[in-house]
């Protein structure tokens, strides 16, 4: 079966610290990927980022920066300095190659950045 | 303009109306997606076309009847809908169906069943 977990359900921040969110993801298959999305309030989720399964090296955007561990099954996500624009929903993703088409999204966390 | 957009953004039915909902990709898209979000529940996968064709039912109730006409538009046709269908109804496409594509989603329509 495939999975993922996102085990903190709301986070709250004073803005300028740094903030990780948990991703904990269960599949079987040896080809996956694995994603992170944002929703602000206005709906929409925004794709932020795409790791494939072989692809262990992190990655860092601006202030933004991914941890994959496939020792761990873990793909966390670090927002250094965070900012008030950066409260949101973020939800992590995993999409697997074999067998049905399945693209199984986390239950998300809330995070609230507070000026 | 936006990549996907969604109308109405809201909705009001009663148990016995029929509505539809609208999705439109201008993204040059192959796959379209209705997910369902509940309030403290996992994203839910409703229906996904790929070309045009239906690719995957997600064990969704008959009272919900999807529609793509073209690569481009996603209908959701509502009809005899219960209190617990009220939810954000969101609308989403990809390059193609399955990994290594992310989707993109539309705003959503929040739609309430009174």
């Amino acid at each position: 079966a495939q999975k993922v977990t996102q085990a903190q359900t709301e986070i709250s921040v004073v803005e300028k610290e740094d903030v990780t969110l948990d991703c904990v993801y269960e599949t079987r298959d040896t080809t996956y990927y694995l994603f992170w999305y944002k929703q602000p309030p206005s709906g929409e989720l925004v794709f932020l980022i795409r790791r494939n399964s072989f692809d262990e090296q992190n990655e860092i955007s601006g202030r933004y920066s991914w941890n994959f561990q496939k020792s761990t099954s873990s793909f966390n996500f670090t927002i250094t300095a965070s900012q008030v624009v950066d409260s949101a929903v973020y939800f992590c993703a995993l999409s697997a190659t074999s067998g049905t088409y399945k693209y199984i999204f986390g239950t998300g966390t809330r995070l609230k950045v507070l000026a | 303009e936006t990549g996907v957009t969604q109308t109405p953004r809201h909705l009001v039915m009663g148990m016995t109306n029929k509505k539809s909902l609208k999705c439109e990709q201008h993204l040059g898209h192959n796959a379209m997606y209705w997910y369902k979000q509940s309030a403290k529940k996992p994203l839910e996968l409703m229906f996904v076309y790929n070309f045009k064709e239906q690719t995957e039912n997600n064990s969704v109730p008959s009272r919900f009847s999807p529609e793509c006409p073209n690569s481009s538009h996603l209908f959701l046709h509502l009809h005899t809908l219960q209190p617990e269908d009220s939810a954000l109804y969101l609308c989403a496409s990809s390059q193609g169906q399955g990994p290594p594509y992310e989707q993109y989603f539309g705003p959503g329509t929040r739609l309430t069943v009174t």
